[in-house]
């Protein structure tokens, strides 16, 4: 079983539309969850870190952790098209310090106009 | 908020030559930073953590001798790729954390823009 998986898609979505982003993970070790965005050949863009269960909400994404199913998903409403890039699911064990991260595969979205 | 400059952000080298690759931290200090490694379609690979003033620490399957990092201050690291081969054609990035920062920049890393490298 691998560490993370995460659904490459991709996925294609139109304006306006509410966006459902998933990962699971096996390693219960895992403390720490985030969510990158990485637009075409540039680096991954932090957008949300969460180290808890439950929801956390920031504008128009809100990451939802559930550490009993080892699951993690961000939602994107009102999607715009600027939101067209690849997320990345990313874990570590800690968060102090200089910690490592490990990646999901990344989801590719394409909001339509 | 933290900025990771990294620099070229492509670069075409012939086989068997070295390139070096720079990862700058512009409004923090890092002791730590990371390099990783994307193919197409593929996640970050982490390659190696580089300690400021110390050898970096290497994942196992990455060849120290061939992927040289140093980082020789506190906002500079730097990657040599040397007798680079076709199959080391990539995406490189780097990354680096803002301890003292605010927000996200003190919780998760900022990477750099990434390198794209081509070896003919």
């Amino acid at each position: 079983q691998k560490e993370v998986e995460q659904d490459p898609g991709p996925l294609s979505v139109p304006e306006g539309a509410i966006v459902s982003l998933n990962c699971t993970y096996s390693n219960s070790a895992f403390q720490y969850f985030m969510w990158y965005r990485q637009y075409s050949r540039k680096g991954p863009e932090l957008l949300m870190y969460t180290y808890s269960s439950g929801n956390k909400e920031d504008g128009r994404f809100t990451a939802q952790v559930d550490k009993s199913s080892k699951y993690i998903s961000l939602f994107i409403r009102d999607s715009q098209p600027s939101d067209s890039a690849t997320y990345l699911c990313a874990f570590s064990y800690s968060g102090a310090g200089s910690y490592q991260l490990t990646f999901g595969k990344g989801t590719k979205l394409s909001v339509i106009p | 908020g933290a900025v990771v400059s990294q620099h070229p952000s492509r670069v075409i080298c012939k086989s068997g030559t070295s390139v070096k690759i720079e990862c700058r931290s512009l409004d923090f200090q890092a002791t730590t930073m990371f390099w990783y490694r994307q193919f197409p379609k593929q996640s970050l690979m982490l390659m190696a953590t580089s300690n400021e003033g110390s050898k970096a620490t290497y994942e196992q399957g990455v060849e120290k001798d061939k992927f040289l990092i140093n980082h020789a201050s506190l906002t500079l690291s730097t990657l040599t790729v040397t007798s680079a081969h076709p199959e080391d054609s990539s995406f490189y990035i780097c990354s680096a954390r803002d301890i003292g920062g605010q927000g996200l920049s003190n919780y998760g890393y900022t990477f750099g823009s990434g390198t794209r490298l081509t070896v003919v």
